[in-house]
């Protein structure tokens, strides 16, 4: 039974940043797509960007090219997610999401997804 | 820049009725699209992936297909539990993914 269990809501100020996680159990974690996805309120679904625990590798949005990194640590079956500058616009349900793959393939469509991290940013 | 469109942006509908949602790619030609409904408060759900592969568990009521760069969910006899948003999303292109903007079913 595969499960993404992420951290519980956060609270910020405007210019500081946020690191939210992601903990993975059951099937194999470095094996596939660990991508992070943002809903604003009332909005629709954001890709942020995503990571390969088993490479290392990493692809982000445009929007968020500087302002994003997301990592990974194998040994914990955990995914990061941290966001920095944040601004008021940056409130919203960060989601992280398991990538589907084959046999030869990884794929970015997700399969599983974790519950939401409401990050709040307010003065 | 690359592009999803959805339509409609809303619809609604009777139990029973056949729903037709349809998005658009506005460049690309393989079958890398993927269908999800998230029911209010939840957690986005998929649906279908490759374009018309059935996501296990997911009722047989729901498909998908493409004729060209036009993609369509078909839900054959709606049902009260499919109240939501349906989002379609392009996967392994550049940009990686691209989601399109929803749409949001309710019950008439």
């Amino acid at each position: 039974q595969v499960q993404l269990v992420q951290s519980g809501a956060e609270v910020k100020k405007p210019g500081s940043s946020v690191k939210v996680s992601c903990e993975a159990s059951g099937d194999t974690f470095s094996r596939h797509v660990i991508s992070w996805v943002r809903q604003t309120p009332g909005q629709g679904l954001e890709w942020m960007g995503g990571i390969i625990p088993s490479f290392g590798t990493t692809n982000y949005a445009q929007n968020f090219q500087g302002r994003v990194t997301i990592t990974a640590d194998e040994s914990t079956k955990t995914a990061y997610m941290e966001l920095s500058s944040l601004k008021s616009e940056d409130t919203a349900v960060y989601f992280c999401a398991r990538g589907g793959r084959s046999a030869a393939a990884l794929f970015w469509y997700f399969d599983y997804w974790g519950q939401g991290t409401l990050v709040t940013v307010s003065s | 820049d690359f592009q999803m469109t959805q339509s409609p942006s809303s619809l609604s509908a009777s139990v029973g009725d056949r729903v037709t949602i349809t998005c658009r790619a506005s460049q690309g030609a393989n079958n890398y699209l993927a269908w999800y409904q998230q029911r209010p408060g939840k957690v986005p759900k998929l649906l279908i992936y490759a374009a018309s592969t059935l996501q296990s568990g997911v009722p047989s009521r729901f498909s998908g297909s493409r004729s060209g760069t036009d993609f369509t969910l078909t839900i054959s006899s709606l049902q009260p539990e499919d109240v939501g948003t349906y989002y379609c999303q392009k996967y392994n292109s550049d940009p990686r993914v691209t989601f399109g903007p929803g749409t949001k079913v309710d019950i008439k």
